[in-house]
C-alpha cells in the first residue's frame, strides 16, 4: 500500500521557525512535493525535492532523505498569513520513469499565533 | 493565463440526481487530474488523464462516477446517481509534461441532500 504520515496540527508564534515532517511508504517514488491550502481555498504548490538535500525558496525550505523515506518543510519568520494546511505529496514512478500522479498526505494544520 | 477553471463553484442537489462537474485546464497542459477532498478522507486522486487519455482511474469510488476528456481543453466528472456521501469539494488540476507542479482550480463544493 501507500501511506504518508504528517502531524495533524502544529502551533507556533509569529517570527518563529516551524518544521513539518513527512514520512512515506510508497510502491514507487520519484519526488516529494509540498502544497499549501488556506481554509476554503485550493492547494497551491510550494516546493519539490527530486533529489536528497535541501531546497530553499524564500522563507520556505524543503528537505528530502530518500534512504529514510522522510522529508520536511521548514517555514521561517512565520507570519499570520502562513496559517494554513500543509500537505506533502509523493510523485509516483513506474517502469517508464516519473509519472505525474501525486499521492497526498493527510495534511498538517499550522496555526500561527501573535 | 486564467488558470484552471471549474464550474459550477457550488452545487446543491438531491440524492439520486445526476451531477456534472466541469473543468478547463491551463492551455498547453497535457495532464489533468480530478481530486476529491473531505475531512474524513483528505485529498484523494480520483482519475488522471495524459493527452486526453485516462491513465489511472483506480481512485474512482464506484461505477456511479465517470470522467471524460473529449479534448485538450475540457473535462467532466459525472456522478449518477448522486448520494449524500458524495458531498465533498472536487478539485481539478493540470500540469505540463515533465512538470512536477500541479495547478489546482478553485474547486466545486458539492452538497447532496
Amino acid at each position: 500500500g501507500q501511506s504518508l504520515e504528517q502531524p495533524s496540527e502544529v502551533t507556533a508564534v509569529e517570527g518563529a521557525i516551524v518544521q513539518i515532517n513527512c514520512t512515506y511508504q510508497t510502491s514507487g517514488f520519484y519526488g516529494l512535493s509540498w502544497y499549501q491550502q488556506h481554509d476554503g481555498g485550493a492547494p497551491t504548490f510550494l516546493s519539490y525535492n527530486g533529489l536528497d538535500g535541501l531546497e530553499e525558496t524564500g522563507r520556505f525550505s524543503s528537505f528530502l532523505s530518500r534512504s529514510d523515506s522522510y522529508g520536511y518543510l521548514l517555514l521561517q519568520e512565520l507570519q499570520m498569513k502562513d496559517s494554513a494546511s500543509y500537505f506533502c505529496a509523493v510523485r509516483g514512478a513506474d517502469y517508464g520513469g516519473a509519472t505525474n500522479k501525486l499521492i497526498f498526505g493527510t495534511g498538517t494544520l499550522l496555526a500561527v499565533q501573535p | 493565463d486564467a488558470g484552471v477553471i471549474q464550474s459550477p463553484r457550488h452545487e446543491v442537489t438531491e440524492m439520486g440526481q445526476e451531477v456534472t462537474l466541469r473543468c478547463k485546464p491551463i492551455s498547453g497542459h497535457n495532464s489533468l487530474f480530478w481530486y476529491r477532498q473531505t475531512m474524513m478522507r483528505g485529498l484523494e486522486l480520483l482519475i488522471y488523464f495524459n493527452n486526453n487519455v485516462p491513465i489511472d482511474d483506480s481512485g474512482m469510488p464506484e461505477d456511479r462516477f465517470s470522467a471524460k476528456m473529449p479534448n485538450a481543453s475540457f473535462s467532466t466528472l459525472k456522478i449518477q446517481p448522486s448520494e449524500p456521501r458524495d458531498s465533498a469539494v472536487y478539485f481539478c488540476a493540470s500540469t505540463g509534461t515533465a512538470d512536477f507542479e500541479q495547478y489546482f482550480g478553485p474547486g466545486t463544493r458539492l452538497t447532496v441532500t
